[in-house]
């Protein structure tokens, strides 16, 4: 199994608005991400979490608040949006990058609309 | 940081050429680099990794190949098809930054016409 779920599929939220982003893999991997995609450009890296620690945060506005309980679950959660964080957002996993033999996987994406 | 970066940006090819896409990255410290088949609106699909210490890896029609030293890895695609049509990514994971920091290019928009 190679699979990444996230959940929603789609969101819509207002400014004012708290929501959350979920991600879920089974596949052992210790290694967690969120990406920010803007439509036509690549995925941006925003965070990274190693053995469920923060390892690296790309000075993302602290209206994104991510969270991993687990090894098996990343969320995003948001607070207070800007319509310009209107994206597709990409949670992957991979085996921690210390181990070099690391192949990653993305799921299929949150699609947020901030009206 | 890693930099990493795609030529060309789009491509449009008649149905049966073989084609290559390019990727260069700018720090040779990495852990392996992946290339990915995005379609629109749609996550990523993982099409080949190449683990740093290899030189080459294929699957079907793709065949990738790495020169780590260079900072360089092409996608090759053969007999193409309409339903290669889609953006392909580079990514490049690890470096001295972090050992998981993994970066894309901007990747290639591939068009095949029937």
């Amino acid at each position: 199994d190679t699979e990444v779920t996230q959940t929603p599929k789609h969101l819509v939220m207002g400014m004012t608005n708290k929501k959350s982003l979920k991600c879920e893999q089974h596949m052992g991997h210790r290694a967690m991400y969120w990406y920010k995609q803007k439509a036509k450009k690549p995925p941006e890296l925003m965070f990274v979490y190693s053995y469920e620690k923060l390892s690296i945060n790309e000075s993302v506005p602290s209206r994104f608040s991510p969270e991993c309980p687990n090894s098996s679950l990343l969320n995003l959660h948001l607070h207070a949006l800007q319509p310009e964080d209107s994206a597709l957002y990409l949670c992957a996993s991979s085996q921690d990058g210390t181990d070099r033999v690391t192949e990653a996987f993305f799921g299929q994406g949150t699609r947020l609309t901030v009206v | 940081k890693q930099e990493v970066t795609q030529i060309p940006a789009a491509l449009s090819v008649p149905e049966g050429e073989n084609l290559v896409l390019n990727c260069s990255f700018t720090d040779s410290a990495i852990y392996n680099l992946q290339w990915f088949r995005q379609d629109p609106g749609k996550g990523l699909t993982s099409l080949l990794l190449i683990q740093s210490s290899q030189r080459e890896q294929t699957s079907g029609r793709l065949n990738a190949s790495l020169d780590k030293s260079s900072g360089r890895s092409t996608l090759y695609i053969a007999a193409s098809q309409p339903g290669d049509s889609a953006t392909y990514l580079c990514a490049v994971l690890g470096g001295d930054y972090n050992n998981n920091d993994m970066r894309f290019g901007a990747g290639t928009r591939l068009t095949v016409k029937p």
